[in-house]
């Protein structure tokens, strides 16, 4: 069965650092994109990027460049999204999902990772 | 930045047929897809390459594209089909993925 599983809730402060991942299996983990979707409380989904675990190579939505980073170890088969100083407004719950890249859509998806930031 | 635009909410009897649009300036040149999100739950894929429905979607669900507007269609809504609906897409040189404004559908 393929599958993505994600890491699990996290309550953090502001200014404190956090690296949440998704790990994939059932699948060949280098061969397909990664992408990274961000969902605020009652809100909608944003797509933040991809990563393509093969070389790591990215593509950013400029809204989140430089304020997060993805990268993936495929010796392990998980990729990992990361913020070096957590605001509020990082509250979220987190989706990583493969890409059909020749279709441009998501075929499936993590369960997400709830992210809490409050002081 | 690209957007996709769709109605906030649709409401729709049991049996009837709910139609969601979706428009954007790309999509004659990019496919669509469509997701379902319930509460507490992950987004599924419902319709993709416009109008292809994965295995164990059920048949009422369909799609279909025209210009720059693209239609999620449910035929014979049943109650579990109340939840949030998405449309999705990238740009002409798929260096930019972009999901619609959602809308919520009702069952009445």
């Amino acid at each position: 069965e393929m599958q993505l599983v994600q890491s699990g809730a996290e309550v953090k402060k502001p200014g404190e650092s956090l690296k949440i991942s998704c790990e994939g299996s059932g699948y060949s983990f280098t061969n397909y994109w990664i992408a990274w979707v961000r969902q605020m409380p009652g809100k909608g989904l944003e797509w933040m990027g991809i990563i393509f675990p093969g070389d790591s190579k990215t593509k950013y939505n400029p809204s989140f460049q430089g304020q997060v980073t993805m990268s993936a170890d495929k010796s392990i088969s998980t990729a990992y999204l990361q913020w070096s100083s957590l605001k509020a407004s990082d509250t979220a719950m987190y989706y990583c999902a493969r890409v059909k890249s020749n279709y441009v859509y998501f075929d499936f998806w993590g369960q997400g990772s709830l992210v809490t930031v409050s002081s | 930045s690209y957007e996709l635009t769709q109605p906030p909410s649709v409401s729709v009897s049991p049996g009837q047929t709910a139609k969601i649009t979706c428009s954007g300036d790309a999509l004659p040149k990019q496919y669509a897809s469509w997701y379902q999100q319930k509460p507490g739950q992950a987004p599924v894929v419902v319709i993709y390459k416009d109008n292809e429905r994965p295995s164990g979607i059920p048949e009422r669900f369909s799609g279909s594209s025209s210009g720059t507007t693209v239609t999620l269609t449910i035929s014979g809504v049943q109650a579990e089909d109340e939840a949030d609906y998405y449309c999705q897409s990238a740009d002409s040189s798929v260096t930019y993925y972009v999901f619609g404004t959602g809308t919520k559908v009702t069952v009445l």
